[in-house]
C-alpha cells in the first residue's frame, strides 16, 4: 500500500538556520504530493504542494521538489523564523483508481525555531 | 469563509459513554474524511465519504460510526467509548476532482477516562 516515511523529530533550530525535513513516498501511479503544517493548537493548512513530476511547489519561503526518481519531497527553507515552529506533514493522494478522497500522511515533524 | 467546523474542541468522556463529534462543511466539497492524530502515527483515515449517503471504512475504523445524510455535515459517533480512542480528532473535505486540496477542521481533542 501507499506510505510516506518522514524524518524523525523534533528538530530544533536557531533563527535564519537552513531547514530541511526528509520525505520519501511508496505508492502506485504517480500520486500528488503535499506538505501541511499544523501551528500549535490548531488544525492542519496545506503549505505547498505538487502534482507531478519535477514541479515545485513554494509557499513562505518553503520549497519542495517532487523527485520521481528518488521517490522524494523534501521541505526546505534558507532562514527559518520563530514563527515557523510548528508541526510539519508530508502527504501523498493518489488521483487516480477511485482513491483520491483519501490522503496518506507521515508521522510529521516538530519544529522548535528558537531565537 | 467558516471552511470547515468541528465541535466541540474539546470532550471528556468516561469509558462506555457514547458522543457524537460534528463536522459541517460550506464548500460544497463531495468528499469529506475523518482522521485521527496520534502522537508518532500521524494522521490515520477512520471513515470517508464521497458523497451524500455513500460512507466507507478507512483504515481504523473500529469504534466509530458515520452518516452523510446531507452534502454538508458528516458526524462521527463513538457508541461506546474506550480509552484507545484518546485522540485529537480531524475533519476533512475536498472536491475530488483534478489536484485540489484538502481543508480540515480546527480538530476536537477528546479525553476517555
Amino acid at each position: 500500500g501507499d506510505s510516506v516515511t518522514q524524518m524523525e523529530g523534533p528538530v530544533t533550530l536557531s533563527e535564519e538556520a537552513f531547514l530541511t525535513i526528509n520525505c520519501t513516498y511508496t505508492a502506485t501511479g504517480y500520486p500528488s504530493l503535499f506538505w501541511y503544517v499544523q501551528y500549535p493548537g490548531e488544525g492542519l493548512q496545506l503549505l505547498l504542494k505538487a502534482t507531478k513530476a519535477d514541479d515545485k511547489g513554494s509557499n513562505k519561503g518553503f520549497e519542495a521538489t517532487y523527485r520521481k526518481e528518488t521517490t522524494s519531497f523534501h521541505l526546505e527553507k534558507g532562514s527559518v523564523q520563530v514563527s515557523d515552529s510548528a508541526v510539519y506533514f508530508c502527504a501523498l493522494r493518489r488521483d487516480s483508481g477511485g482513491s483520491n478522497y483519501k490522503l496518506t500522511f507521515g508521522k510529521g515533524t516538530l519544529l522548535t525555531v528558537n531565537p | 469563509n467558516a471552511g470547515v467546523t468541528q465541535t466541540p474542541k474539546f470532550q471528556v468522556l468516561k469509558t462506555g459513554q457514547s458522543m457524537t463529534l460534528q463536522c459541517a462543511q460550506d464548500m460544497n466539497h463531495e468528499y469529506m474524511s475523518w482522521y485521527r492524530q496520534d502522537p508518532g502515527m500521524g494522521l490515520r483515515l477512520i471513515h470517508y465519504s464521497v458523497g451524500a449517503g455513500i460512507t466507507d471504512q478507512g483504515e481504523v475504523p473500529n469504534g466509530y460510526n458515520v452518516s452523510r445524510s446531507t452534502t454538508e455535515d458528516f458526524p462521527l459517533r463513538l457508541l461506546s467509548a474506550a480509552p484507545s480512542q484518546t485522540s485529537v480528532y480531524f475533519c476533512a473535505s475536498s472536491r475530488p476532482q483534478g489536484q485540489t486540496e484538502a481543508f480540515f477542521g480546527q480538530g476536537t481533542r477528546l479525553t476517555v477516562v
